[in-house]
């Protein structure tokens, strides 16, 4: 069965410290992989998807970046967190071939101070 | 503008009671309607998903509807139980892009 994995959980960084949060896939291939953040009162809002290695699509301009080094890997990186980057982090995964159901990993808590 | 609005934002029922969540979308063109579980602290899961031809569908206690002619979607959770606490998300698919609504949160007391 499919499993995804994200972390850390919570995350506590200072303003300007870098960010990176991991996320892995495990029993699929050639996933569609999403990361999205969620404020608040707010819908979730897609902030980076990719269909395959080292393609990355941006929905929205941030001061984040997103990689796939491994077809099952996806990364959420910062060189400088501002305090606006606070928030629940999710990673998703769909399958790529019919892009149905949409799997979520446990989310990553991050506060920046 | 794709767009998902929910209501009510929050709301609390009694233990073993039944209650209403409403969705409105004005996605176009419309592809399918999910609703998902959010409890606090963790990813959502998927409850339902329903195409344009489905008018209800069920997940255990779960029942959500569609009218694709009012853009309207419900879910009804029967016989509640403590562990029916959490937020739940309408989720419209269009062009393959998802729109998320801001989710109702229900809380559910003894």
């Amino acid at each position: 069965s499919q499993t995804i994995h994200q972390w850390p959980a919570t995350l506590v960084q200072p303003v300007g410290s870098p960010l990176s949060l991991e996320c892995t896939v495990e029993g699929t291939s050639n996933p569609n992989l999403y990361w999205y953040r969620q404020a608040a009162g707010r819908g979730l809002q897609l902030l980076f998807y990719s269909v395959g290695i080292g393609q990355i699509s941006s929905e929205v301009p941030q001061n984040l970046s997103a990689s796939r080094p491994q077809d099952r890997q996806f990364i959420l990186s910062s060189k400088k967190l501002l305090l606006s980057d606070s928030g629940f982090y999710l990673c998703a995964w769909s399958d790529g071939n019919s892009n149905e159901k949409l799997f979520f990993g446990s989310g990553t808590q991050l506060s920046v101070l | 503008k794709n767009q998902v609005e929910q209501s009510p934002q929050s709301l609390i029922i009694l233990e073993g009671k039944n209650c209403t969540l409403q969705c409105n979308y004005t996605v176009s063109p419309f592809s399918n309607l999910r609703w998902y579980k959010q409890d606090t602290g963790r990813g959502p899961v998927s409850l339902t998903i329903m195409t344009f031809s489905e008018n209800t569908k069920s997940n255990g206690r779960y029942t959500a509807t569609l009218d694709a002619d009012t853009k309207q979607s419900s879910l009804h959770i029967t016989a509640s139980q403590l562990s029916d606490s959490a937020s739940y998300i309408c989720v419209a698919l269009s062009d393959y892009k998802l729109s998320f609504g801001a989710g109702t949160t229900v809380t559910v007391r003894a």
